[in-house]
């Protein structure tokens, strides 16, 4: 049962343009999520984070929204750039077990000129 | 610092086979884990540890063995390969106070034949 569900496997746009990815759970005991970035052949990177009592987080280009009622946050990238496309994770824990953070499938995505 | 550091990078084993993922870290952090990445799945978490001599189950521990009898290195054991742990594993690791700044390392990838 996939408790953190991304539902695009692909996303593409063109540079400058916003980019908008999407990130749906099921456990309502989810309180804090994380976006993560990952190029082919290596580890993936912490991108921005938000907890449960905020609706929205900033961070330069990026830009996480968090809807509680429909158990869903995005991750916004405005603008785009070449050096954004990568595939992007968004990961979720419950409560006090921070210690086990539960991914997504990912979402590749591919900013073009 | 070399942070997070994996080896070996790429491996082929036989059904049955046993071998040892190592993982180590010079950044003095209390929490260690191991996730894997399969196409269509994510990352799921195998075992953690959030200090030397603690170590509990993740998500996906069966198969799996880990110790953590230093900070630094948090090895990955598979007593007894099969087809299924057929994978990109990844270990990460962070202090136990900061739940985002998880750094991961590069990855191996490993073939059961």
């Amino acid at each position: 049962d996939q408790q953190v569900k991304q539902n695009s496997p692909s996303l593409s746009v063109q540079e400058g343009r916003i980019s908008i990815l999407n990130c749906d759970y099921t456990n309502s005991m989810f309180d804090y999520f994380l976006w993560y970035k990952k190029y082919p052949a290596e580890g993936p990177t912490f991108l921005i984070s938000i907890s449960s009592i905020k609706d929205k987080n900033e961070d330069g280009r990026f830009t996480v929204f968090l809807n509680k009622s429909a158990k869903h946050l995005s991750l916004h990238i405005v603008p785009s750039q070449p050096g954004d496309s990568a595939v992007y994770f968004c990961a979720a824990s419950a409560g006090d077990n921070t210690d086990k953070l539960i991914f997504g499938t990912g979402t590749r995505l591919q900013v073009f000129p | 610092n070399a942070g997070v550091t994996q080896t070996p990078k790429f491996q082929v084993l036989k059904t049955g086979q046993s071998m040892t993922l190592q993982c180590a870290q010079d950044m003095n952090h209390e929490y260690m884990s191991w996730y894997r990445q399969d196409p269509g799945m994510g990352l799921r978490l195998i075992h953690y540890s959030v200090g030397a001599g603690i170590t509990d189950q993740g998500e996906v521990p069966n198969g799996y063995n880990v110790s953590r009898s230093t900070t630094e290195d948090f090895p990955l054991r598979l007593l007894s390969a099969a087809p299924s742990q057929t994978s990109v594993y990844f270990c990460a690791s962070r202090h136990n106070w900061e739940q985002e700044t998880q750094y991961f390392g590069p990855g191996t990838r490993l073939l059961v034949l």
